[in-house]
Protein backbone atom coordinates (compact mmCIF):
# COMPACT_ATOMS: atom_id res chain seq x y z
CA UNK A 1 0.00 0.00 0.00
CA UNK A 2 1.53 3.78 -0.91
CA UNK A 3 1.50 5.67 2.11
CA UNK A 4 3.98 8.08 4.30
CA UNK A 5 6.23 6.48 6.76
CA UNK A 6 7.58 8.64 9.44
CA UNK A 7 10.27 7.28 11.69
CA UNK A 8 11.11 6.76 14.95
CA UNK A 9 7.64 6.98 16.10
CA UNK A 10 9.40 8.70 19.39
CA UNK A 11 12.15 10.20 20.14
CA UNK A 12 14.36 11.80 22.81
CA UNK A 13 16.77 14.76 22.36
CA UNK A 14 19.25 15.81 24.89
CA UNK A 15 20.10 19.71 24.85
CA UNK A 16 22.30 21.21 22.32
CA UNK A 17 21.90 17.89 20.54
CA UNK A 18 20.42 17.81 16.61
CA UNK A 19 18.45 15.31 15.49
CA UNK A 20 17.05 14.34 12.45
CA UNK A 21 13.55 12.79 11.85
CA UNK A 22 12.91 10.70 8.62
CA UNK A 23 10.07 10.90 6.32
CA UNK A 24 9.74 8.76 3.30
CA UNK A 25 6.80 8.39 0.74
CA UNK A 26 5.83 5.93 -1.93
CA UNK A 27 2.71 8.05 -3.74
CA UNK A 28 4.69 9.42 -6.06
CA UNK A 29 4.10 12.77 -4.52
CA UNK A 30 5.49 16.26 -6.04
CA UNK A 31 5.10 18.33 -3.02
CA UNK A 32 5.94 17.49 0.84
CA UNK A 33 5.46 19.26 3.80
CA UNK A 34 6.47 19.31 7.58
CA UNK A 35 4.16 20.53 10.51
CA UNK A 36 4.28 20.75 13.93
CA UNK A 37 1.65 19.93 16.04
CA UNK A 38 0.80 21.35 19.65
CA UNK A 39 -2.07 21.72 21.86
CA UNK A 40 -4.19 24.20 21.09
CA UNK A 41 -2.51 25.52 18.56
CA UNK A 42 -3.16 23.56 15.62
CA UNK A 43 -0.94 22.44 12.79
CA UNK A 44 2.15 24.79 11.56
CA UNK A 45 4.31 24.90 8.48
CA UNK A 46 7.71 24.27 9.37
CA UNK A 47 9.20 23.92 5.75
CA UNK A 48 7.61 22.80 2.30
CA UNK A 49 9.31 21.34 -1.30
CA UNK A 50 7.44 21.29 -4.45
CA UNK A 51 10.24 19.37 -6.54
CA UNK A 52 13.71 17.54 -5.30
CA UNK A 53 16.38 19.69 -4.64
CA UNK A 54 13.97 22.50 -3.72
CA UNK A 55 12.71 23.39 -0.52
CA UNK A 56 10.89 27.00 0.92
CA UNK A 57 10.49 28.21 4.63
CA UNK A 58 6.99 28.01 6.36
CA UNK A 59 6.21 30.24 9.75
CA UNK A 60 8.04 28.64 11.99
CA UNK A 61 11.43 27.21 10.29
CA UNK A 62 13.79 29.01 12.94
CA UNK A 63 15.68 26.31 14.19
CA UNK A 64 14.66 23.35 11.41
CA UNK A 65 16.66 22.64 8.33
CA UNK A 66 15.32 19.93 5.78
CA UNK A 67 16.97 18.49 2.42
CA UNK A 68 15.40 16.83 -0.10
CA UNK A 69 17.53 15.19 -2.28
CA UNK A 70 15.06 12.42 -3.60
CA UNK A 71 11.69 12.64 -4.81
CA UNK A 72 10.67 10.09 -1.70
CA UNK A 73 12.44 11.62 1.23
CA UNK A 74 11.75 14.42 2.83
CA UNK A 75 14.15 14.41 5.80
CA UNK A 76 14.18 17.15 8.79
CA UNK A 77 16.64 18.03 11.31
CA UNK A 78 15.56 19.73 14.70
CA UNK A 79 18.46 21.94 15.65
CA UNK A 80 20.03 23.15 18.78
CA UNK A 81 18.85 26.27 17.56
CA UNK A 82 15.14 25.66 18.19
CA UNK A 83 14.64 25.95 21.69
CA UNK A 84 11.20 24.31 22.23
CA UNK A 85 11.24 21.58 19.99
CA UNK A 86 8.70 19.12 22.47
CA UNK A 87 6.04 18.54 19.86
CA UNK A 88 4.17 16.04 17.12
CA UNK A 89 5.47 16.12 14.18
CA UNK A 90 3.75 15.38 10.97
CA UNK A 91 5.16 14.74 7.61
CA UNK A 92 2.62 15.18 4.52
CA UNK A 93 2.64 15.08 0.46
CA UNK A 94 0.33 15.55 -2.24
CA UNK A 95 0.02 15.40 -5.38
CA UNK A 96 -0.28 17.82 -8.05
CA UNK A 97 -3.41 17.18 -10.50
CA UNK A 98 -3.89 19.47 -14.08
CA UNK A 99 -6.28 21.92 -12.11
CA UNK A 100 -4.43 22.55 -9.06
CA UNK A 101 -4.40 20.48 -5.50
CA UNK A 102 -7.72 19.69 -5.28
CA UNK A 103 -6.38 16.00 -3.10
CA UNK A 104 -6.06 16.66 0.17
CA UNK A 105 -2.84 16.08 2.02
CA UNK A 106 -2.14 12.58 2.91
CA UNK A 107 -0.06 12.57 6.43
CA UNK A 108 2.22 10.20 7.94
CA UNK A 109 1.92 8.69 11.50
CA UNK A 110 4.22 11.30 13.10
CA UNK A 111 6.64 11.92 15.77
CA UNK A 112 6.56 12.80 18.85
CA UNK A 113 10.20 14.53 19.85
CA UNK A 114 10.90 15.38 23.25
CA UNK A 115 13.57 17.01 24.97
CA UNK A 116 15.62 15.18 28.00
CA UNK B 1 -2.44 35.62 12.01
CA UNK B 2 -4.91 32.84 11.70
CA UNK B 3 -6.25 32.38 8.41
CA UNK B 4 -8.74 29.90 9.06
CA UNK B 5 -10.46 30.05 12.47
CA UNK B 6 -12.19 27.32 13.64
CA UNK B 7 -14.95 26.56 16.57
CA UNK B 8 -15.69 25.28 19.38
CA UNK B 9 -12.06 24.07 20.54
CA UNK B 10 -13.54 20.90 22.45
CA UNK B 11 -17.11 19.66 21.65
CA UNK B 12 -19.41 16.78 23.80
CA UNK B 13 -21.98 15.48 22.32
CA UNK B 14 -24.55 12.34 23.58
CA UNK B 15 -24.40 9.17 21.03
CA UNK B 16 -26.99 9.61 18.53
CA UNK B 17 -26.35 13.51 18.71
CA UNK B 18 -25.24 15.94 16.08
CA UNK B 19 -21.84 17.05 16.04
CA UNK B 20 -21.36 20.58 14.76
CA UNK B 21 -18.17 22.08 14.16
CA UNK B 22 -17.34 25.59 12.15
CA UNK B 23 -14.68 27.35 10.49
CA UNK B 24 -14.33 31.06 9.10
CA UNK B 25 -12.18 32.24 6.73
CA UNK B 26 -11.03 35.36 5.28
CA UNK B 27 -9.25 34.89 1.84
CA UNK B 28 -11.35 34.66 -1.08
CA UNK B 29 -8.82 33.11 -3.54
CA UNK B 30 -9.61 29.86 -1.56
CA UNK B 31 -10.63 27.40 -3.69
CA UNK B 32 -10.59 23.53 -1.44
CA UNK B 33 -12.27 23.40 1.81
CA UNK B 34 -11.16 20.03 3.26
CA UNK B 35 -11.83 18.27 7.13
CA UNK B 36 -9.22 16.09 8.95
CA UNK B 37 -9.95 13.32 11.22
CA UNK B 38 -6.94 13.12 13.68
CA UNK B 39 -7.20 10.06 16.54
CA UNK B 40 -4.73 9.94 19.46
CA UNK B 41 -0.89 9.48 18.47
CA UNK B 42 -1.85 9.37 14.56
CA UNK B 43 -1.40 11.35 11.94
CA UNK B 44 -4.63 13.40 10.03
CA UNK B 45 -6.60 11.76 7.47
CA UNK B 46 -9.10 13.20 5.09
CA UNK B 47 -12.41 13.30 5.71
CA UNK B 48 -14.32 14.89 3.10
CA UNK B 49 -13.24 17.80 1.47
CA UNK B 50 -15.92 20.83 -0.72
CA UNK B 51 -14.85 23.29 -3.45
CA UNK B 52 -16.33 26.43 -3.15
CA UNK B 53 -18.53 26.05 -6.64
CA UNK B 54 -20.97 23.70 -4.36
CA UNK B 55 -23.26 24.75 -1.19
CA UNK B 56 -23.37 21.07 0.45
CA UNK B 57 -21.39 17.74 0.11
CA UNK B 58 -22.60 14.25 1.72
CA UNK B 59 -20.74 10.96 2.86
CA UNK B 60 -22.47 8.87 5.17
CA UNK B 61 -22.72 10.20 8.24
CA UNK B 62 -20.63 13.90 7.86
CA UNK B 63 -21.94 16.43 5.68
CA UNK B 64 -19.66 19.77 5.16
CA UNK B 65 -22.05 23.12 4.42
CA UNK B 66 -20.40 25.62 2.59
CA UNK B 67 -21.46 29.40 2.72
CA UNK B 68 -19.38 31.54 -0.06
CA UNK B 69 -20.82 34.45 0.96
CA UNK B 70 -20.33 34.64 4.33
CA UNK B 71 -17.34 32.80 3.91
CA UNK B 72 -17.70 30.34 6.62
CA UNK B 73 -18.31 26.15 6.21
CA UNK B 74 -18.96 23.56 8.73
CA UNK B 75 -19.01 19.84 9.39
CA UNK B 76 -22.19 18.23 10.22
CA UNK B 77 -21.78 14.68 12.23
CA UNK B 78 -25.26 13.06 12.10
CA UNK B 79 -25.71 9.89 14.75
CA UNK B 80 -22.25 10.59 16.19
CA UNK B 81 -20.81 7.56 17.46
CA UNK B 82 -18.31 6.76 20.63
CA UNK B 83 -15.94 5.92 17.30
CA UNK B 84 -16.13 9.65 16.19
CA UNK B 85 -14.47 10.59 19.31
CA UNK B 86 -11.04 12.76 17.54
CA UNK B 87 -9.82 15.92 17.07
CA UNK B 88 -10.91 17.16 13.79
CA UNK B 89 -9.32 20.30 11.53
CA UNK B 90 -10.75 22.45 8.91
CA UNK B 91 -8.43 23.72 6.26
CA UNK B 92 -8.71 25.96 3.42
CA UNK B 93 -6.31 26.10 0.55
CA UNK B 94 -5.34 27.86 -2.78
CA UNK B 95 -2.55 25.82 -5.22
CA UNK B 96 -0.23 24.46 -2.96
CA UNK B 97 -0.40 25.91 0.53
CA UNK B 98 -3.30 24.64 3.11
CA UNK B 99 -3.88 26.85 5.80
CA UNK B 100 -5.37 24.53 9.04
CA UNK B 101 -8.05 25.32 11.97
CA UNK B 102 -6.65 24.72 15.64
CA UNK B 103 -8.63 21.72 15.73
CA UNK B 104 -12.19 20.49 17.48
CA UNK B 105 -11.48 17.86 19.95
CA UNK B 106 -14.94 16.06 20.01
CA UNK B 107 -16.34 13.47 22.85
CA UNK B 108 -19.17 11.21 22.14
CA UNK B 109 -20.54 9.92 25.27
CA UNK B 110 -22.07 6.12 25.10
Amino acid sequence: DGGITQSPKYLFRKEGQNVTLSCEQNLNHDAMYWYRQDPGQGLRLIYYSQIVNDFQKGDIAEGYSVSREKKESFPLTVTSAQKNPTAFYLCASIASGAVGYYYGYTFGSGTRLTVV
Amino acid sequence: QQQVKQSPQSLIVQKGGISIINCAYENTAFDYFPWYQQFPGKGPALLIAIRPDVSEKKEGRFTISFNKSAKQFSLHIMDSQPGDSATYFCAASTGNQFYFGTGTSLTVIP
